[in-house]
């Protein structure tokens, strides 16, 4: 069965650091590029990162550009997400989503993790 | 990051079709065909439901259409059933590679 399962999600005081992973299953993780996507409890979907096959080519999104960082671990079928300087808008679940192309085409994605709540705040 | 703009809510009947619009610019929607669809119950997760404007994965309904036309794409469900009630967010290429997703369409079956 594919599936992407999320963790390292939970509260965090505003300014802190927080790191999510994504494990990754059912499919060959290192032919494909990934991207994660967060939702405000209740509110619509939003786009924060994409990276590569091989990791050569990694984009975020306006809102979290210089304080995310995006990475994976092709031999662990890992994905993860460097949360910093965290602000209390950053508070959503984050889903760990698969494409269907080895590139950042940002065409479509076929397989949603559960996602992981982050909550930010004092 | 554009967004797209998404009616807040449409209702139909069963059996009857309801359509939901997604209206962007030239930079994403008009630019290319590489606008989705994603079907979220509550509580569940979001799933692809359309791909490259008009393009079903397998094991989708064919009640559930897209379509493009200028800077605007839709989605079509024909013979709405109780099992559609659901968000609907559309989403698409933005030039200079990003990404934007509408604000979310929640349809209701009367």
């Amino acid at each position: 069965e594919v599936q992407l399962v999320e963790s390292g999600g939970g509260l965090v005081q505003p300014g802190r650091s927080l790191r999510l992973s994504c494990i990754a299953s059912g499919f060959t993780f290192d032919d494909f590029a990934m991207y994660w996507v967060r939702q405000v409890p209740g509110k619509g979907l939003e786009w924060v990162s994409g990276i590569s096959w091989n990791s050569g080519t990694i984009g975020h999104g306006d809102s979290v550009k210089g304080r995310f960082t995006t990475s994976r671990d092709n031999a662990k079928n890992s994905l993860h997400l460097e949360m910093s300087s965290l602000r209390p808008e950053d508070t959503a679940f984050y889903y760990c989503v698969k494409s269907t192309s080895r590139w950042l085409d940002f065409r479509y994605f076929d397989i949603w993790g559960r996602g992981a709540l982050v909550t930010v705040s004092s | 990051q554009s967004a797209l703009a998404q009616p807040r809510s449409v209702s139909g009947s069963p059996g009857q079709s309801v359509t939901i619009s997604c209206s962007g610019t030239s930079r994403d929607v008009g630019g290319y065909n590489y606008v989705s669809w994603y079907q979220q119950h509550p509580g569940k997760v979001p799933k692809l439901i359309i791909y490259d404007v008009n393009e079903r994965p397998s094991g989708v309904p064919d009640r559930f259409s897209g379509s493009k036309s200028g800077n605007a794409a839709s989605l079509t469900i024909s013979g709405l059933q109780a099992e559609d009630e659901a968000d609907y967010y559309c989403c698409s290429y933005v030039d200079s590679d990003t990404l934007a997703f509408g604000g979310g369409t929640k349809v209701t079956v009367l």
